[in-house]
């Protein structure tokens, strides 16, 4: 599986747009972009899914550098419950396995 | 609540024993994903079944196995546990290739 690289650890302000990135220099043309975060005791959330195109939806943006080398999640506006941590993954197209990595755990700051 | 069902939440046993862990996957997927999560060693991905069909193995120990019913609930077996056996074990399911719905997990605490 191609290898991701995130920072361990970030902060930010509550009500404010965070943007996390995701570094994964070894993509290939068929590997999907994916994130998902895990809240404290909860299970893995899917939240977005790419592949060339920068992506919306209700929970966040994913914008996609356009030799697809990196990407980052925006949050528009981060708040409290967004804290967790944030995996970004790799998926190959019929491979259906999820390789998480170790992600980058968001501290929202009131 | 995600749809994905797995029971039980909390189990404490001894070391030696057997236990069974059960997830009822979302309505209408097919396929079902076992991770096992401990504290030093993140997320690690067990086992996939597709509608009653083993898929693919990652690191799953001899000592587990699992299986897939015809009405797609499965079932994650631990036997002769140990004390590093210990983890969050998650079952997620999906309808195909994009987005996994991941249950709220069983925690296993061996003594």
């Amino acid at each position: 599986d191609a290898k991701t690289t995130q920072p361990n650890s970030m902060e930010s302000n509550e009500e404010e747009p965070v943007h996390l990135p995701c570094n994964h220099s070894t993509i290939s043309g068929t590997d999907y972009i994916h994130w998902y975060r895990q809240l404290p005791s909860q299970g893995p959330e899917y939240v977005i899914h790419g592949l060339t195109s920068n992506v919306n939806n209700r929970m966040a943006s994913l914008a996609i550098a356009e030799d697809r080398k990196s990407s980052t999640l925006i949050l528009h506006r981060a708040t409290l419950r967004d804290a967790a941590v944030y995996y970004c993954i790799l998926r190959v197209y019929g491979n259906e396995k999820l390789t998480f990595g170790t992600g980058t755990r968001l501290t929202i700051i009131p | 609540d995600s749809g994905v069902t797995q029971t039980p939440k909390h189990l404490i046993t001894a070391t030696g024993q057997r236990v069974t862990l059960r997830c009822s996957p979302r309505s209408g997927d097919l396929s079902v994903y076992w991770y096992q999560q401990s504290l030093d060693q993140g997320l690690q991905f067990l086992i996939h079944y597709y509608n009653g069909e083993e898929r693919a193995k990652g690191n799953i120990l001899e000592r587990f196995s699992a299986q897939q019913f015809p009405d797609l609930h499965s079932e994650l077996n631990l036997s002769s546990l140990e004390l590093g056996d210990s983890a969050l074990y998650f079952c997620a399911s999906s309808a195909g290739q994009f987005g996994y719905t991941f249950g709220s997990g069983t925690r296993l605490t061996v003594v």
